[in-house]
């Protein structure tokens, strides 16, 4: 059975950095594309970027210069890094995986609610 | 950015009755491959989305018969054939033609 779980933590101050993990098992990390995804409270979905095991991250480009993704197949983990935080990068943000098939994530985690506030 | 618009945003259904929702792309989002990338999700009160349909009919295995998906460039359409009350919930379609993906902004499908 495939899981993917989000960690870190649910309150970062404005400015700072925040820092999440996405745990996968029941899949190996090098079998499937792998991105985040964010949705504000009440709002839609919104594609931050993804990576695969042996390329170079993608960014959405409202997002990129503030952004890193990053995975380590050892540990079968992917990470998301977001600099200068503020207000309006409060949201619920979603690990996911694809494959080339569909293009389209058909794994997820449940989410893990991020909050940015002093 | 591909701009993707849904219509409605809101559609009120009887359980038992079709309902139908669309789908409009800014670019058209067949790729160099032959392959139109749009997809459709579904995300139920409280959970994450579900991939439902892939490149325009595909349905993901494990999604029911009544889910079907059609079009073909710039439009497109989800139906479901007979509503159940699990199919509340908000239904979005995204486009995987280009980076970065993008998504519409949702249709609430309430009963």
């Amino acid at each position: 059975q495939v899981q993917l779980q989000e960690s870190g933590p649910g309150l970062v101050k404005p400015s700072e950095t925040l820092s999440l993990t996405c745990s996968v098992s029941g899949v190996s990390i090098s079998s499937y594309f792998w991105s985040w995804i964010r949705q504000p409270p009440g709002k839609g979905l919104e594609w931050i970027g993804y990576m695969y095991y042996s390329g170079n991250p993608d960014y959405t480009p409202s997002l990129e210069n503030r952004v890193t993704i990053s995975l380590d197949t050892s540990k079968n983990q992917f990470y998301l890094n977001m600099s200068s935080v503020t207000a309006t990068d409060t949201a619920v943000y979603y690990c996911a995986g694809y494959t080339a098939t569909t293009q389209t994530p058909d794994l997820w985690g449940q989410g893990t609610l991020v909050t940015v506030s002093s | 950015d591909i701009v993707m618009t849904q219509i409605p945003l809101s559609s009120p259904v009887t359980l038992g009755q079709p309902a139908s929702i669309s789908c409009r792309s800014s670019h058209s989002l067949e790729h160099s491959n032959g392959n139109t990338y749009l997809s459709w999700l579904q995300q139920r009160p409280g959970q994450p989305p579900r991939l439902l349909i892939y490149k325009i009919s595909n349905r993901f295995p494990g999604v029911p018969e009544r889910f079907s998906g059609s079009g073909a460039g710039t439009d497109f359409t989800l139906k479901i054939s007979r509503v159940e009350a699990e199919d509340v919930g908000i239904y979005y379609c995204m486009q995987a033609a280009q980076f970065p993906r993008t998504f519409g902004q949702g249709t609430k499908l309430e009963i």
